[in-house]
Protein backbone atom coordinates (compact mmCIF):
# COMPACT_ATOMS: atom_id res chain seq x y z
CA UNK A 1 0.00 0.00 0.00
CA UNK A 2 0.78 3.73 -0.89
CA UNK A 3 2.61 4.92 2.86
CA UNK A 4 4.92 8.22 3.24
CA UNK A 5 7.16 8.62 6.00
CA UNK A 6 8.42 11.85 7.06
CA UNK A 7 11.26 12.92 9.15
CA UNK A 8 10.77 13.71 12.70
CA UNK A 9 10.88 17.24 14.65
CA UNK A 10 13.27 19.70 14.10
CA UNK A 11 14.05 23.14 16.16
CA UNK A 12 15.46 25.44 14.18
CA UNK A 13 16.50 28.61 14.86
CA UNK A 14 16.04 32.00 12.98
CA UNK A 15 18.38 32.44 9.85
CA UNK A 16 19.16 28.88 9.69
CA UNK A 17 17.87 26.28 7.51
CA UNK A 18 15.50 23.11 7.88
CA UNK A 19 15.43 20.03 5.32
CA UNK A 20 12.52 17.70 5.75
CA UNK A 21 12.15 14.14 3.81
CA UNK A 22 9.72 12.14 2.92
CA UNK A 23 10.23 8.61 1.90
CA UNK A 24 7.55 6.62 -0.39
CA UNK A 25 6.69 3.24 -0.83
CA UNK A 26 4.44 0.97 -2.12
CA UNK A 27 4.12 2.67 -5.71
CA UNK A 28 6.54 3.55 -8.91
CA UNK A 29 7.92 6.65 -7.41
CA UNK A 30 8.93 8.85 -10.54
CA UNK A 31 5.41 8.30 -11.90
CA UNK A 32 3.72 10.37 -9.25
CA UNK A 33 3.90 14.27 -8.17
CA UNK A 34 4.85 14.75 -4.61
CA UNK A 35 3.33 17.69 -3.14
CA UNK A 36 4.14 19.92 0.28
CA UNK A 37 1.72 21.51 2.28
CA UNK A 38 2.05 23.92 5.31
CA UNK A 39 -0.29 24.01 8.23
CA UNK A 40 0.21 26.33 11.42
CA UNK A 41 -0.75 24.98 14.16
CA UNK A 42 -5.01 25.21 14.66
CA UNK A 43 -5.10 26.99 11.13
CA UNK A 44 -5.54 25.68 7.67
CA UNK A 45 -4.06 23.86 5.03
CA UNK A 46 -1.41 25.84 2.40
CA UNK A 47 -0.29 24.43 -0.51
CA UNK A 48 3.47 25.06 -1.43
CA UNK A 49 3.90 23.50 -4.44
CA UNK A 50 4.88 19.98 -5.90
CA UNK A 51 7.49 18.26 -7.16
CA UNK A 52 7.52 15.52 -9.92
CA UNK A 53 10.36 12.87 -9.07
CA UNK A 54 10.22 11.86 -12.89
CA UNK A 55 11.94 14.59 -14.11
CA UNK A 56 12.65 16.60 -11.40
CA UNK A 57 10.23 18.96 -12.61
CA UNK A 58 8.99 21.60 -9.84
CA UNK A 59 6.50 24.54 -9.31
CA UNK A 60 6.48 26.69 -6.01
CA UNK A 61 3.13 29.08 -5.19
CA UNK A 62 4.02 32.07 -5.18
CA UNK A 63 3.88 32.56 -1.47
CA UNK A 64 7.01 30.14 -1.12
CA UNK A 65 9.31 30.98 -4.04
CA UNK A 66 12.42 31.71 -2.27
CA UNK A 67 11.36 29.74 0.78
CA UNK A 68 10.85 26.22 -0.07
CA UNK A 69 13.49 24.11 -2.31
CA UNK A 70 12.31 20.68 -3.70
CA UNK A 71 14.49 17.94 -4.41
CA UNK A 72 14.10 13.78 -4.87
CA UNK A 73 16.37 11.42 -4.33
CA UNK A 74 14.98 8.30 -6.80
CA UNK A 75 17.31 5.30 -5.62
CA UNK A 76 15.65 5.88 -2.44
CA UNK A 77 12.46 6.74 -3.00
CA UNK A 78 12.61 9.84 -1.11
CA UNK A 79 11.41 13.71 -1.79
CA UNK A 80 13.27 16.48 0.39
CA UNK A 81 11.72 20.04 1.27
CA UNK A 82 14.83 22.48 2.08
CA UNK A 83 13.45 25.89 4.01
CA UNK A 84 15.17 28.48 4.21
CA UNK A 85 16.06 31.44 5.93
CA UNK A 86 13.54 30.47 8.71
CA UNK A 87 11.25 32.92 10.72
CA UNK A 88 8.94 32.32 13.66
CA UNK A 89 6.21 32.51 11.14
CA UNK A 90 7.70 29.17 9.23
CA UNK A 91 6.72 27.33 12.51
CA UNK A 92 4.25 25.31 11.52
CA UNK A 93 3.23 20.95 10.75
CA UNK A 94 4.71 20.46 6.85
CA UNK A 95 3.20 17.43 4.99
CA UNK A 96 4.10 15.92 2.29
CA UNK A 97 1.19 14.22 -0.22
CA UNK A 98 1.00 11.88 -3.29
CA UNK A 99 -1.29 12.97 -6.00
CA UNK A 100 -4.04 10.83 -6.84
CA UNK A 101 -4.26 9.18 -10.46
CA UNK A 102 -2.17 10.71 -12.65
CA UNK A 103 -3.03 13.80 -14.00
CA UNK A 104 -5.53 14.14 -10.92
CA UNK A 105 -4.24 17.28 -8.64
CA UNK A 106 -5.41 15.51 -5.58
CA UNK A 107 -3.64 14.81 -2.54
CA UNK A 108 -4.76 11.03 -2.20
CA UNK A 109 -2.24 10.03 0.43
CA UNK A 110 -0.23 11.88 3.58
CA UNK A 111 2.81 11.65 5.61
CA UNK A 112 2.42 11.66 8.96
CA UNK A 113 3.84 15.53 9.18
CA UNK A 114 6.86 16.99 10.42
CA UNK A 115 6.73 19.63 13.20
CA UNK A 116 9.04 22.79 12.37
CA UNK A 117 9.39 25.18 15.17
CA UNK A 118 11.91 28.00 14.92
CA UNK A 119 12.99 29.84 18.02
CA UNK A 120 15.98 31.28 19.56
CA UNK B 1 -5.90 32.96 -7.44
CA UNK B 2 -9.01 30.93 -6.51
CA UNK B 3 -10.39 32.00 -2.95
CA UNK B 4 -12.40 29.01 -1.77
CA UNK B 5 -14.67 30.12 1.00
CA UNK B 6 -16.33 28.07 3.36
CA UNK B 7 -19.42 28.23 5.61
CA UNK B 8 -19.70 27.56 8.34
CA UNK B 9 -16.48 27.80 10.42
CA UNK B 10 -17.78 26.07 13.53
CA UNK B 11 -20.90 23.94 13.57
CA UNK B 12 -22.28 21.82 16.54
CA UNK B 13 -24.46 18.73 15.73
CA UNK B 14 -25.98 15.74 17.53
CA UNK B 15 -25.55 12.23 16.68
CA UNK B 16 -27.36 10.63 14.08
CA UNK B 17 -27.96 14.14 12.60
CA UNK B 18 -27.37 15.52 9.46
CA UNK B 19 -24.93 18.36 8.53
CA UNK B 20 -24.29 20.53 5.49
CA UNK B 21 -21.13 22.15 4.77
CA UNK B 22 -20.55 24.80 1.94
CA UNK B 23 -17.98 25.83 0.04
CA UNK B 24 -17.59 28.99 -2.50
CA UNK B 25 -15.02 29.55 -5.10
CA UNK B 26 -14.29 33.29 -6.48
CA UNK B 27 -14.94 31.80 -9.86
CA UNK B 28 -16.02 28.86 -11.95
CA UNK B 29 -13.82 25.35 -11.06
CA UNK B 30 -16.07 23.58 -13.16
CA UNK B 31 -16.65 20.62 -10.75
CA UNK B 32 -12.34 20.21 -9.89
CA UNK B 33 -13.39 20.34 -6.00
CA UNK B 34 -12.14 17.64 -2.99
CA UNK B 35 -12.93 17.55 0.20
CA UNK B 36 -10.92 16.21 3.24
CA UNK B 37 -11.06 15.14 6.69
CA UNK B 38 -9.06 15.98 9.22
CA UNK B 39 -9.31 14.52 12.21
CA UNK B 40 -7.05 16.14 16.11
CA UNK B 41 -3.89 15.19 14.99
CA UNK B 42 -3.73 13.79 12.18
CA UNK B 43 -3.12 14.27 8.68
CA UNK B 44 -5.87 14.98 6.39
CA UNK B 45 -7.96 12.28 4.44
CA UNK B 46 -9.59 12.63 0.76
CA UNK B 47 -13.43 11.83 1.15
CA UNK B 48 -14.49 13.14 -1.74
CA UNK B 49 -13.52 14.32 -5.65
CA UNK B 50 -14.85 15.49 -8.77
CA UNK B 51 -17.32 17.08 -6.41
CA UNK B 52 -19.52 14.44 -6.06
CA UNK B 53 -17.37 11.02 -6.11
CA UNK B 54 -16.68 8.83 -3.03
CA UNK B 55 -13.21 8.08 -2.18
CA UNK B 56 -12.59 4.18 -2.57
CA UNK B 57 -13.45 3.00 1.73
CA UNK B 58 -14.95 6.31 2.35
CA UNK B 59 -18.94 5.48 4.22
CA UNK B 60 -21.70 6.48 2.03
CA UNK B 61 -23.45 8.59 4.61
CA UNK B 62 -20.93 11.27 2.92
CA UNK B 63 -21.73 12.75 -0.07
CA UNK B 64 -20.98 15.67 -2.14
CA UNK B 65 -22.87 18.15 -4.89
CA UNK B 66 -22.40 21.45 -6.78
CA UNK B 67 -21.00 23.11 -9.50
CA UNK B 68 -19.61 26.27 -10.86
CA UNK B 69 -18.75 27.95 -7.86
CA UNK B 70 -20.96 26.69 -4.93
CA UNK B 71 -20.65 23.26 -3.51
CA UNK B 72 -21.76 21.26 -0.78
CA UNK B 73 -20.43 18.47 1.85
CA UNK B 74 -23.25 16.34 3.66
CA UNK B 75 -22.90 14.43 6.41
CA UNK B 76 -26.05 12.35 7.09
CA UNK B 77 -26.26 9.98 10.32
CA UNK B 78 -23.73 11.83 12.02
CA UNK B 79 -21.62 9.03 13.86
CA UNK B 80 -18.64 10.08 16.98
CA UNK B 81 -15.82 9.41 14.50
CA UNK B 82 -17.00 12.49 11.95
CA UNK B 83 -15.76 14.52 14.59
CA UNK B 84 -13.07 16.51 12.98
CA UNK B 85 -12.40 19.67 10.84
CA UNK B 86 -13.08 19.32 6.74
CA UNK B 87 -11.69 21.32 4.15
CA UNK B 88 -12.70 22.08 0.39
CA UNK B 89 -10.20 22.16 -2.14
CA UNK B 90 -10.27 23.40 -5.66
CA UNK B 91 -7.89 22.08 -8.24
CA UNK B 92 -8.90 23.75 -11.59
CA UNK B 93 -5.70 25.44 -11.92
CA UNK B 94 -2.36 26.69 -10.35
CA UNK B 95 -2.41 27.37 -6.84
CA UNK B 96 -4.46 24.49 -5.59
CA UNK B 97 -6.24 26.43 -2.81
CA UNK B 98 -8.10 25.12 0.29
CA UNK B 99 -10.70 26.61 2.23
CA UNK B 100 -10.25 28.02 5.57
CA UNK B 101 -11.96 24.50 7.32
CA UNK B 102 -15.31 23.85 9.36
CA UNK B 103 -14.66 22.09 12.59
CA UNK B 104 -17.40 19.99 13.61
CA UNK B 105 -18.16 19.60 17.10
CA UNK B 106 -20.84 17.18 19.26
CA UNK B 107 -24.01 19.36 20.52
Amino acid sequence: QVQLQQSGAELAKPGTSVKLSCKASGYTFTSYYIYWVKQRPGQGLEWIGYIYPGNGGTYYSEKFKGKATFTADTSSSTAYMLLGSLTPEDSAYYFCARQGLPGSWLFAYWGQGTLVTVSS
Amino acid sequence: DIQMTQSPSFLSASLGNSITITCHASQNIKGWLAWYQQKSGNAPELLIYKASSLQSGVPSRFSGSGSGTDYILTISNLQPEDIATYYCQHYQSFPLTFGGGTKLELK
